[in-house]
């Protein structure tokens, strides 16, 4: 089992529609966990991290399920903009910092 | 500020020949990344540093890779005798350590082997 699970998609979505993403992770010691987002053929930028409570930036919701393990990003009113690579980040486990494969975002007009 | 710094920003080598990258950190980061990512795929991991730990080299693919980091900063990636396969986007990526703190990557090096 991968220690960072991510439905690769894509997620084909309308302009406006609201859209969530998963991430699963297999080691239940893990610290903090974060959101990266990556456009095609640029490097991964920091989208949010991730509190135990729950946490909202403007459109973007990150929420943890620590008895679950996993963690979640909503995206409301999604923009064209916001056609990308998403990826999680979890630290803990042997290597600290480890990245999901990436969901893919299409938003379309 | 300054953010993680790589170069050469892009690489063309021919087959056989030796290579060397370069990663410049954020002051004071004490943990430091190198991943590669191929077209169209995910982030594959090569190798950590985290201060004067022995490094986590379980990713490297190969003994033909290594890295080093010099007085806890700069850190250098060498790929022996290229193939082809080693063409991808090296990204390096540094972090304070702590454990709310997120990694912050360099624009990469887009290294190609003809």
């Amino acid at each position: 089992r991968k220690e960072v699970e991510q439905d690769p998609g894509p997620f084909n979505v309308p302009e406006g529609a609201t859209v969530a993403f998963n991430c699963t992770y297999s080691n239940s010691a893990s610290q903090s966990f974060f959101w990266y987002r990556q456009d095609c053929r640029k490097e991964p930028k920091l989208l949010m991290s991730v509190y135990s409570s729950g946490n909202e930036d403007g459109r973007f919701t990150a929420q943890l399920n620590r008895a679950s393990q996993y963690i979640s990003l909503l995206i409301r009113d999604s923009k064209l903009s916001d056609s990308a690579t998403y990826l999680c980040v979890v630290r803990g486990g042997r290597r600290a910092l480890t990245f999901g494969s990436g969901t893919r975002l299409q938003v379309q007009p | 500020g300054a953010g993680v710094s790589q170069s050469p920003s892009n690489k063309v080598t021919e087959k056989g020949k030796d290579v060397e990258l370069r990663c410049d950190p954020i002051s004071g980061h004490t943990a430091l990344y190198w991943y590669r990512q191929s077209l169209g795929q995910g982030l594959e991991f090569l190798i950590y540093f985290q201060g004067n730990s022995a490094p986590d080299k379980s990713g490297l693919p190969s003994d033909r890779f290594s890295a080093e980091r010099t007085g806890g900063s700069v850190s250098t990636l060498t790929i022996q005798r290229t193939q082809q396969e080693d063409s991808a986007v090296y990204l390096c990526a540094s972090t304070s350590g702590s454990y709310n703190s997120p990694l912050h990557f360099g624009n990469g090096t887009r290294l190609t082997v003809t």
